[in-house]
């Protein structure tokens, strides 16, 4: 595709549920990062791949977030028993590389709401 | 620790000229990305600098001070589809470590 695409868009899930998020990076891109933003806070880094390797989850928020990337492209990021403090827009963006000066491409991002 | 400061908020009149500034303290450093945000969408990307100076983009400009930790974001003659969000983030180890983003509105 075109662009970095992210599905659902919405999700509404009950306290206690577990949930899925995907990501399709742009096609060729080697890195793929996920973020989490809060309502009127700029984004914070949760996990990011190279290839299916995941080089850094030192985001991560607890150990009920998890993120794949089994064959080197589409990723999933699971939140297991959400809480209402998880409700936020989880971004997706994908870079050609690592290297410094490649910009990364977000995704529209999940918004997830948790009642 | 991580600390990267930027007004909350900027209101500023269509036609004109606004800077954004932008502090930082981090551990790490490789970059400094500016992307701007409509709510509700995907942060699109602005500018990068990772030297000292001033990078130009048309009406958009971006500036660099690496031993002061300081860059700002200049934009010139302002339409009112810039009301946006605006996001610093210095690029670390693999990562974007942003700032809240500063609320630019655009008034006629």
């Amino acid at each position: 595709g075109a662009g970095v695409s992210q599905s659902p868009r919405y999700k509404v899930a009950k306290r206690g549920q577990d949930v899925a998020l995907r990501c399709d990076p742009i096609s060729g891109h080697v890195s793929l990062f996920w973020y989490q933003q809060a309502l009127g806070q700029g984004p914070e880094f949760l996990t990011y791949f190279q290839n299916e390797a995941q080089l850094d989850k030192s985001g991560l928020p607890s150990d009920r977030f998890f993120a794949e990337r089994p064959e080197g492209s589409v990723s999933t990021l699971k939140i297991q028993r959400t809480q209402q403090e998880d409700s936020a827009v989880y971004l997706c963006a994908s870079s050609l590389t690592l290297e410094t000066y490649n910009e990364q491409f977000f995704g529209p991002g999940t918004r997830l709401t948790v009642l | 620790g991580q600390n990267i400061d930027q007004p909350t908020e900027m209101t500023a009149t269509e036609g004109a000229i606004v800077q954004i500034n932008c502090t930082y303290q981090t551990s790490g450093f490789n970059g400094l990305f500016w992307y701007q945000q409509h709510a509700g969408e995907a942060p699109t990307f602005l500018s990068y600098n990772v030297l000292d100076g001033l990078e130009e983009k048309g009406r958009f400009s971006s500036f660099l001070s690496r031993s002061k930790g300081y860059s700002y974001l200049l934009l010139k003659e302002l339409q009112m589809k810039d009301s946006a969000s605006y996001l610093c983030a210095v690029y670390q180890g693999g990562k974007l470590i942003f700032g809240q983003g500063t609320e630019l509105s655009v008034k006629p």
